[in-house]
């Protein structure tokens, strides 16, 4: 345990449904990352948030997701009109500012998504 | 662009030793990272090399040659619940969000 929490852990649903995720992080941390993953490749990043100010999307973050960090504690990532290209893991991790931190993100579990 | 490459999989029994390798290509360069993923779970850090050399982590080991743009995970005493998929990665030297880009993973089967 990462100390890292993501819910669901999976989640199914039909084309065309909206979805959303959560992603709770170290405590500590004030940086926070979304991640997708698909069979057998590795993380691909999504967006980035400092505190609560999102600084950076992915160009693969299309127009259907958003993502927030309100206080700057958990974050939520919403996909509207899924489509079944969405099915992946998403994947959050979470870092630190202090020494050492550059490099080391925390990984939650995950939520597998399908859609059907 | 920036891209890292590893072999897609590796097998091995247990007790013995297994090495991963991983090549990369960036504009930048900070150093390498090591994650480890099991089935369905989360990726873990394992190691971060940032300056040429073998680091070492009990039974881990990870070396960083810069010159070659090329690094390796060592992994000794192979174990059962070492079966797991390995990632190399690099921050994005792009970004200074500090987002990792990572190698497609290569999974490793210990028999026994």
């Amino acid at each position: 345990d990462t100390g890292v929490s993501q819910n669901p852990r999976h989640k199914i649903t039909k084309r065309g449904q909206n979805v959303t995720f959560r992603c709770d992080p170290i405590s500590e941390h004030n940086r926070l990352y979304w991640y997708r993953q698909t069979l057998g490749q590795g993380p691909e990043f999504l967006t980035y948030f400092q505190n609560e100010a999102q600084l950076e999307k992915s160009r693969l973050l299309s127009d259907r997701f958003s993502a927030e960090r309100p206080k700057g504690s958990f974050s939520t990532l919403e996909i509207q009109r899924t489509e079944q290209g969405d099915s992946a893991m998403y994947l959050c991790a979470s870092r630190g500012t202090g020494t050492g931190g550059q490099e080391t993100q925390y990984f939650g579990p995950g939520t597998r998504l399908l859609v059907l | 662009g920036q891209s890292l490459e590893q072999p897609s999989e590796v097998t091995a029994v247990e007790g013995a030793i297994v090495q991963i390798n991983c090549t990369y290509q960036t504009s930048g360069f900070y150093g390498l990272s090591w994650y480890q993923q099991h089935d369905g779970g989360a990726p873990t850090f394992l190691s971060y090399n940032a300056l040429d050399g073998l680091e070492e982590t009990g039974r881990f080991s990870s070396f960083l040659s810069r010159s070659d743009s090329y690094g390796y995970l060592l992994l000794q005493e192979l174990q059962m619940k070492d079966s797991a998929s390995y990632f190399c990665a690099v921050r994005d030297w792009a970004s200074n969000t500090g987002k990792l880009i990572f190698g497609q993973g290569t999974t490793l089967q210990v028999k026994p």
